[in-house]
């Protein structure tokens, strides 16, 4: 079966870094999402990776590698802003997206 | 306006009651789609829609209908729900189909069946 990976909560202090990783298992591979959850909010999108290597778009970068069937979401300077829920999602073979259950980011001052 | 409008935000229904959510959005988009959100449990895609044609059903129960009148608009049509039906019900939408990549959604409809 199809299957992502991420760890369920994440505490983090202002300020800092944090790495949060989606390991996937899916019947082929047209990319990953990451997205970004404030409680009580939509979804929005952070970032798409379909080559290996490391996507840097302000204070959020997101790596893949594909052989590895891995990625991670870096988080830098962190603000309050940030507590949020992170959702790793992989377009399949069939460019049906697959989700992960959510990291749920908990920021302290 | 946003890009995805959901009404209503909350919404407390009996099982025997009949309801429905209602999904508009304002980008031109041509895919729309129902997500089913639970607590702790990856996002569910329930239905999807393409140039007003459904293109996806998950084996959803038919106690959820979905419509889509024109490329703007899609309904959700709710009737004799169980309680396991309360979720936060998120719609989306996208230029084309999921080849695109890049989901819009609306802040979704939390659902609580009684």
């Amino acid at each position: 079966g199809q299957n992502i990976d991420q760890p369920t909560e994440m505490t983090a202090t202002e300020g800092a870094i944090v790495q949060i990783n989606c390991t996937y298992q899916t019947s082929g591979f047209n990319g990953l999402f990451w997205y970004q959850q404030h409680a009580g909010e939509a979804p929005t999108f952070l970032s798409y990776n379909v080559l290996d290597g490391l996507e840097e778009k302000g204070r959020f970068s997101s790596f893949l590698s594909r052989s590895k069937g891995y990625s991670y979401l870096l988080l830098k300077e962190l603000q309050m802003k940030d507590s949020a829920s992170y959702l790793c999602a992989v377009s399949d073979s069939n460019y049906q997206l697959i989700w992960g259950a959510g990291t749920k980011l908990i920021i302290k001052p | 306006e946003t890009g995805v409008t959901q009404t209503p935000r909350h919404l407390v229904m009996g099982m025997t009651n009949k309801k429905s959510l209602k999904c508009e959005q304002h980008l031109g988009h041509n895919a729309m789609y129902w997500y089913k959100q639970s607590a702790k449990k990856p996002l569910e895609l329930m239905f999807v829609y393409n140039f007003k044609e459904q293109t996806e059903n998950n084996s959803v129960p038919s106690r959820f209908s979905p419509e889509c009148p024109n490329s703007s608009h899609l309904f959700l049509h709710l009737h004799t729900l169980q309680p396991e039906d309360s979720a936060l019900y998120l719609c989306a939408s996208s230029q084309e189909g999921l080849t695109t990549g890049e989901l819009f959604f609306g802040e979704g409809s939390r659902l609580t069946v009684l």
